[in-house]
């Protein structure tokens, strides 16, 4: 089946400094992938459609200077989190779709970042 | 529009019991409508999905009930499992529209032994 991996699961930065997370379709192609976010004992929050090859589309109140997502190839999506602080701690999620009409999202595994 | 209305919000069943999960919308423009289990500290897996063209899916233990009339959707665990334990989303997407998956809110499973 579909396999989206993420990396790194967990990360613990100083407040002020940049995150990067990785995101690849390890065996199919994706043209569109997602980011989310996830407070503890909630439901996962839409951040952003990342297509590959064009600028990500953010959904309102997320701030795309803060949240950079990059899309540069088909099995690769990046989402940094510049200048962080202890606010963007929390549990991004990314997820992928080979062919939405028969075999839906596949979600990586998560990354806990902790600012500090 | 957009919202998945998901209940309840917590759920606890005993081992070999049915468990039900529920949720409406209100797009009628959703057309993909999927159950994920979250365990902590990870992804959500795609556990069943279905289409409004047919009102029921089974796939082992899991079956999935949907009224199109009513909006309403819902997930039934048969013989349920200490291992089932988790979180439970229901969500919902316009494929042929922005595509994005709105989720429920999240149900908590506890299946005690």
């Amino acid at each position: 089946g579909a396999v989206v991996s993420q990396h790194p699961s967990w990360v613990i930065c100083k407040s002020g400094t940049s995150v990067k997370i990785e995101c690849r379709s390890l065996d199919f192609q994706a043209t569109t992938m997602f980011w989310y976010r996830q407070f503890p004992k909630q439901s996962l929050m839409l951040m952003a459609t990342s297509n590959e090859g064009s600028k990500a589309t953010y959904e309102q109140g997320v701030e795309k200077d803060k949240f950079l997502i990059n899309h540069a190839s088909l099995t690769l999506s990046t989402l940094t989190v510049t200048s962080a602080h202890p606010e963007d701690s929390s549990f991004y999620i990314c997820s992928a779709s080979e062919d939405r009409a028969s075999k839906g999202y596949t979600f990586g595994s998560g990354t806990r970042l902790t600012v500090v | 529009q957009q919202q998945v209305k998901q209940s309840p919000q917590s759920l606890i069943v005993q081992k070999g019991g049915i468990s039900i999960i529920n949720c409406a919308y209100e797009n009628t423009a959703f057309d993909y409508f999927p159950w994920y289990q979250q365990f902590p500290g990870k992804g959500p897996a795609l556990l069943i999905a279905i289409r409004p063209d047919v009102s029921e899916k089974k796939e082992g233990r899991f079956t999935i009930s949907f009224n199109k009339s009513a909006k309403q959707f819902s997930l039934h665990i048969m013989d349920s499992q200490p291992g089932d334990s988790a979180t439970y989303f229901c969500a919902a997407s316009n494929q042929g529209g922005s595509e994005k998956l709105v989720f429920g809110k999240g149900t908590k499973l506890t299946v005690n032994p």
